[in-house]
């Protein structure tokens, strides 16, 4: 399985602030995810990041409040922009080297925006 | 519109006995089945994965999955109070490309 090393692992933000999410992945892959989980509930899917291509975001998520970048095949960022409240949620990377493999999840990053 | 249907729970099983955590899914496309367990405070772990009809069992897990009814479920032998936790289930529609659908989850406690 792929180690995936999330940063920061939490972080308090003021309103109005952006904060850029790191993850890192031990080997390459092809597709990376970044998901949502808000307090008590589940994981809801923001975007998949391929390498060398834009973003592909799901439906509610748009790209000037979520950008992400795709550098290379072991790495992605996403930024949380113009904070508010509503967006204190954990963020997690996930990887997913192809069809009918397992799914891995970073250890998350816990955002409370105040 | 994919969704996947879990009972929020709680689910409260006696130790030693047999906890079965259930799922259905809406999208008749879906491929991949995989269930989670996610400790408060913690991202989710993978526990099983399940990708044909039928039965799948690794230790005490055993993951069933039943394609014409849309159902996928979980069952946990022996359970253990630290198997308590919530329990995700996820669904991939379209191979890796897609990421997961998950369920809300099921909370499961098991009483010493």
């Amino acid at each position: 399985s792929a180690v995936i090393s999330q940063k920061p692992s939490r972080d308090i933000c003021q309103r109005g602030t952006s904060l850029t999410i790191q993850c890192q992945v031990d080997s390459q892959v092809t597709m990376m995810f970044w998901y949502r989980q808000q307090p008590g509930q589940s994981l809801t899917l923001i975007a998949t990041a391929n390498q060398g291509s834009e973003a592909t975001y799901e439906s509610g998520f748009v790209i000037d409040k979520f950008p992400i970048s795709r550098p290379n095949l072991t790495f992605s960022t996403l930024t949380v922009s113009n904070m508010s409240p509503e967006d204190s949620s954990i963020y997690l990377c996930s990887v997913d080297a192809g069809q009918n493999t397992e799914a891995f999840f970073g250890q998350g990053t816990r955002l409370t925006v105040v | 519109q994919k969704e996947v249907e879990q009972n929020s729970g709680p689910l409260s099983v006696p130790e030693g006995a047999i906890a079965s955590l259930n799922c259905t899914y809406s999208d008749r496309g879906s491929q991949s089945f995989f269930w989670y367990r996610q400790y408060s405070g913690k991202s989710p772990e993978l526990i099983m994965s399940i990708y044909s009809n039928g039965d799948k069992e690794d230790g005490r897990f055993t993951a069933q999955l039943n394609k014409a009814s849309q159902y996928v479920s979980l069952l946990i032998r022996d359970s253990q109070p630290s198997d308590s936790a919530t329990y995700l289930c996820a669904v991939n529609v379209g191979g890796g490309a897609d990421g997961l659908t998950f369920g809300k989850g099921t909370h499961l406690i098991i009483q010493p």
